[in-house]
């Protein structure tokens, strides 16, 4: 089964420049959420959704934009790249309810110049 | 803020031996505490979960200690071997559907 699967594996952007970070599940969860992890910073919460048309920001949504047309892809667009946004990107998927058990994705390396 | 943290990023064992990781946390109201594992370059993975109105699930060498009073997590794993080597997470569902709060993470090093 392929899981929770996210593109691209590395990105390098210059400042200014938007992109779209794809997550795709085919474990048809409702939950799909984005974290970005920094050295020492643990995972932080960015922005999820709870099903098709449905989503909310978390801790740290500022700079990024998600939609949720269907129910197995959840991007994630950086508008206008900043360095501060350098960082792994995870996306992650669950039932609703329960102990909120996400499956992760391999994870996206994002470098901003 | 609600947080969940660690007491030690860092924590080396020998082959072998039994480890200890533990995490405190501050949100009295958090449904479930959950574990990750997270091997270099991959995703976290889960490991094991416990619901608050429990103090202890046990797993396949794993053990998850839940001390409410004090508010501490503890995951025990059993004859820890070199595939254990990775970070390890602890999460909490604050009861805000499937929303977790992670701790910084403990790096665990197996000594062969």
């Amino acid at each position: 089964n392929a899981g929770v699967t996210q593109t691209p594996k590395f990105q390098v952007l210059k400042t200014g420049q938007s992109m779209t970070l794809q997550c795709a599940q085919d474990m048809n969860h409702e939950y799909m959420s984005w974290y970005r992890q920094d050295p020492g910073m643990g995972l932080r919460l960015i922005h999820y959704s709870v099903g098709a048309g449905i989503t909310d920001q978390g801790e740290v949504p500022n700079g990024y934009n998600v939609s949720r047309s269907t129910t197995e892809d959840f991007p994630l667009r950086l508008l206008s790249a900043a360095p501060s946004q350098t960082s792994v990107y995870f996306c992650a998927s669950s039932l609703l309810g329960g102990s909120g058990e996400l499956f992760f994705g391999e994870g996206s390396r994002l470098t901003v110049l | 803020g609600e947080s969940v943290g660690l007491h030690l990023p860092t924590l080396s064992v020998q082959e072998g031996d039994n480890s200890i990781i533990n995490c405190a946390y501050s949100n009295s109201a958090s449904d479930y505490f959950i574990w990750y594992k997270q091997e270099s370059g991959k995703g976290p993975q889960f490991i094991i979960d416990i619901r608050s109105n429990m103090d202890k699930r046990q797993g396949q060498r794993v053990t998850v200690l839940l001390n409410k009073t004090v508010k501490h997590l503890s995951l025990q794993i059993a004859a820890t071997q070199p595939g254990d080597s990775a970070v390890y997470f602890c999460a909490e569902n604050g009861n805000a559907g499937n929303m977790l709060t992670f701790g910084g993470g403990t790096r665990l090093m197996v000594k062969p």
